[in-house]
């Protein structure tokens, strides 16, 4: 069965700090795994999209990492805002004859405080 | 781009009556998945369409509850009658197959009462 685990479930950390968030996966066969911020209220916007040869991709202050051997992944955020307080979701895709489909980790919940 | 657009973003209704949800994809994405998500489960995947067909339905949680897509811009989530338990934020997305580029709506907050 197709998973992703991640962790923490929640964090919080002061404006102006990094952070890590961690996710495991056992998705096969693994197409693509991806980042998604959601705010509050909003749906998911995609932070980062990682193919199988890719370890690490950038987008702003947040860096992704891909170890598709241990089948793992982790975001960081560089100097953390506010704005950032939002829950990250980790997206597992598996490829089917029907195109891509998609498993979901259950988010880390991210606060920033001031 | 206006991306995949969504109809109501509240909707608000007695236990009982039908509820249809409304979206509209980005022109060109030929995949379509609606989605649920609660505190408890996450976001869940209900059903999604390819080219207009529906390919999986095995999410969808019960016969009250019914997908359609009768042409590539427009899809409608329904469900008779709705539940309390129906309860939830009901996101619509799109994509294209080759692409990685999954989009998603912001999403139609349900409350059953």
């Amino acid at each position: 069965k197709n998973q992703v685990e991640q962790s923490p479930q929640s964090l919080i950390i002061l404006e102006g700090k990094n952070c890590t968030l961690q996710c495991n996966y056992t998705v096969s066969p693994f197409s693509n795994l991806r980042w998604y911020k959601q705010d509050t209220g909003r749906g998911p916007v995609s932070l980062t999209i990682m193919t199988f040869s890719e370890n690490t991709k950038s987008n702003g202050r947040y860096t992704a990492t891909l170890d598709a051997d241990t089948k793992q992944s982790s975001l960081h955020i560089t100097a953390s805002q506010l704005s950032d307080s939002a829950s990250y979701i980790c997206v597992v895709s598996a490829r089917n004859n029907a195109g891509n489909m998609l498993t979901f980790g259950g988010g880390t919940r991210l606060m920033v405080k001031p | 781009d206006a991306g995949v657009i969504q109809s109501p973003r509240h909707e608000v209704t007695e236990m009982g009556q039908e509820v249809t949800l409304r979206c509209k994809p980005i022109s060109g994405h030929n995949s379509l998945f609606w989605y649920r998500q609660t505190m408890m489960r996450g976001l869940e995947l209900l059903i999604y369409f390819n080219n207009n067909v529906p390919i999986d339905d095995s999410g969808m949680p019960e016969d009250r509850f019914s997908a359609k897509m009768p042409n590539a811009s427009f899809s409608t989530l329904k469900i008779q009658p709705s539940e309390p338990r129906d309860s939830a934020v009901y996101f619509c997305a799109s994509s294209t197959q080759v692409s990685y580029g999954y989009t998603f709506g912001s999403g139609t907050r349900l409350t059953v009462v």
